[in-house]
C-alpha cells in the first residue's frame, strides 16, 4: 500500500536554525497537511496545501513557519529561526482527490531544539 | 468549531479482556468521525472511519465504533484486546472537505499479559 514518506525520522537543531522537514504524499494525492505533536500533548494542525498554495493554517504557523512543494513530489515545512518551544513530532498527511477520504500520515519527524 | 474529548488518558486491561475507548465531540454541523492508531515511534495510522449510512463501523485489527448523533459520541470497541494492542489512540473529527483534523488528547491502553 502507498505510504506518506518523511524525513529525517530524527532532527537536532540548534536554537536560532534554520530547519526544513521533508514530505513525499502519496503520489495521486492533491491535499497536503502539516501537524505536530508536542511531548505528552495532542496531534495540534499546523496548515493545508492545495494546488500550490495554502488553504488553512492555523495560528500556530506564524511568519517562522513556510511551506513548499519544489518538485511536484516533495512536500517540505520550514522553520525560520527555531525555538526551543519548536521541539515536537511533525507529522505529514496527504488525501486524493476525493476530499472526504482519511488523511493518510507519515511516520513523523521528531524535532528536537537544544 | 469542532471539538473532541477523549474522557481517559490511560486504560489498563487484561489481555483477552473487552475494552473500550470513550470519544465525544462537539460541533454545530456534520462531521466525519475517525480514530487513529499509534504504536511506540510510529505514525498515525487510520483504525475506522465514519463518513455516512450504518453508525456501526468496523475497522482493522478487529476494532468497531459507534457513532451515536444524540450523544455525540464515537466511543471505540474491541471485544478480546492482545498484548500488541498496546498503543496510544486518537480520536478526531473534521466537517466535509479539505479541512483539517480535529483531534482528541488521546487514550494510552496498556494491554497486561
Amino acid at each position: 500500500e502507498p505510504e506518506v514518506t518523511q524525513t529525517p525520522s530524527h532532527q537536532v537543531t540548534q536554537m536560532g536554525q534554520e530547519v526544513i522537514l521533508r514530505c513525499v504524499p502519496i503520489s495521486n494525492h492533491l491535499y497536503f497537511y502539516w501537524y505536530r505533536q508536542i511531548l505528552g500533548q495532542k496531534v495540534e494542525f499546523l496548515v493545508s496545501f492545495y494546488n500550490n498554495e495554502i488553504s488553512e493554517k492555523s495560528e500556530i504557523f506564524d511568519d517562522q513557519f513556510s511551506v513548499e512543494r519544489p518538485d511536484g513530489s516533495n512536500f517540505t515545512l520550514k522553520i525560520r529561526s527555531t525555538k526551543l518551544e519548536d521541539s515536537a513530532m511533525y507529522f505529514c498527511a496527504s488525501t486524493p482527490r476525493d476530499r472526504n477520504q482519511p488523511q493518510h500520515f507519515g511516520d513523523g519527524t521528531r524535532l528536537s531544539i537544544l | 468549531a469542532q471539538s473532541v474529548t477523549q474522557l481517559d488518558s490511560q486504560v489498563p486491561v487484561f489481555e483477552e479482556a473487552p475494552v473500550e475507548l470513550r470519544c465525544n465531540y462537539s460541533s454545530s454541523v456534520s462531521v466525519y468521525l475517525f480514530w487513529y492508531v499509534q504504536y511506540p515511534n510510529q505514525g498515525l495510522q487510520l483504525l475506522l472511519k465514519y463518513l455516512s449510512g450504518s453508525t456501526l463501523v468496523k475497522g482493522i485489527n478487529g476494532f468497531e465504533a459507534e457513532f451515536n448523533k444524540s450523544q455525540t459520541s464515537f466511543h471505540l470497541r474491541k471485544p478480546s484486546v492482545h498484548i500488541s494492542d498496546t498503543a496510544e489512540y486518537f480520536c478526531a473529527v473534521r466537517v466535509s472537505g479539505n479541512t483539517p483534523l480535529v483531534f482528541g488528547k488521546g487514550t494510552r491502553l496498556s494491554v497486561i499479559a
